[in-house]
């Protein structure tokens, strides 16, 4: 597509249960990225992919966090038995290579309310 | 990478010239200058991106001093739309990365 693609674009949930986000990122981008943002906060940095190598999962706040890619399409993020804290909009990026920050493309993330 | 300090926030008169200044002291000699823009309730958008030379497009431009320790984005005549949290980010270009966006500058343009 012509950019990245998050969704559901916003998601209220009752503590306790899981969340499955999604991010398609721009077709032949090789890495994805999600970051978690708080209100009024900076991007909190959560997992990288790159292409077929392992993830770099080192952002991950809690093993109640997971991500998924398939090859070079799309992502899943998964929060099981969500809290309140972790209500906060989730970005997904990708770009066509690791260094190319210029090349960076967000979506328009993913507001996630834990009620 | 290296860190970068940012006025929490700023405000200017629509019409008028933005400059948004960010301060990179411990920059090294392979770390480019990139700023990206958040508008509320989007995703970061790339701006401009500089090494040691002044750079400018259709959105901004950049001007990078001498010694490279500081920048300064200039949006030459600002608008309501761009109104946004601006974020300027020291790195190299290339290997393995990922990105780190502190809090930025609010700037807010007022009529």
């Amino acid at each position: 597509g012509a950019g990245v693609s998050q969704s559901p674009s916003n998601k209220v949930t009752e503590k306790g249960k899981d969340v499955e986000l999604r991010c398609d990122p721009i077709s032949g981008h090789t890495a994805l990225y999600w970051y978690r943002q708080r209100l009024g906060q900076g991007l909190e940095f959560l997992i990288y992919f790159q292409g077929n190598s392992a993830p770099d999962k080192s952002g991950l706040p809690s093993d109640r966090f997971s991500a998924e890619r398939t090859g070079e399409s799309v992502s899943t993020l998964t929060i099981q038995r969500t809290q309140q804290e972790d209500s906060a909009v989730y970005l997904c990026a990708s770009s066509p290579t690791t260094g190319a920050l210029y090349g960076y493309t967000f979506g328009s993330g993913t507001r996630l309310t834990v009620v | 990478d290296a860190k970068t300090t940012q006025p929490p926030s700023m405000d200017c008169a629509e019409g008028r010239a933005a400059n948004l200044p960010c301060n990179h002291s411990t920059i090294s000699g392979n770390e480019y200058v990139y700023w990206y823009r958040q508008i509320h309730s989007q995703g970061p958008q790339y701006i401009i991106h500089g090494l040691k030379n002044n750079e400018t497009n259709e959105m901004a431009s950049l001007i990078i001093t001498e010694d490279r320790k500081s920048s300064t984005l200039i949006l030459p005549h600002a608008t309501l739309r761009d109104t946004a949290v601006y974020y300027c980010i020291v790195r190299v270009s290339g290997g393995s990365y990922i990105p780190t966006f502190g809090r930025g500058t609010s700037l807010i343009v007022h009529p």
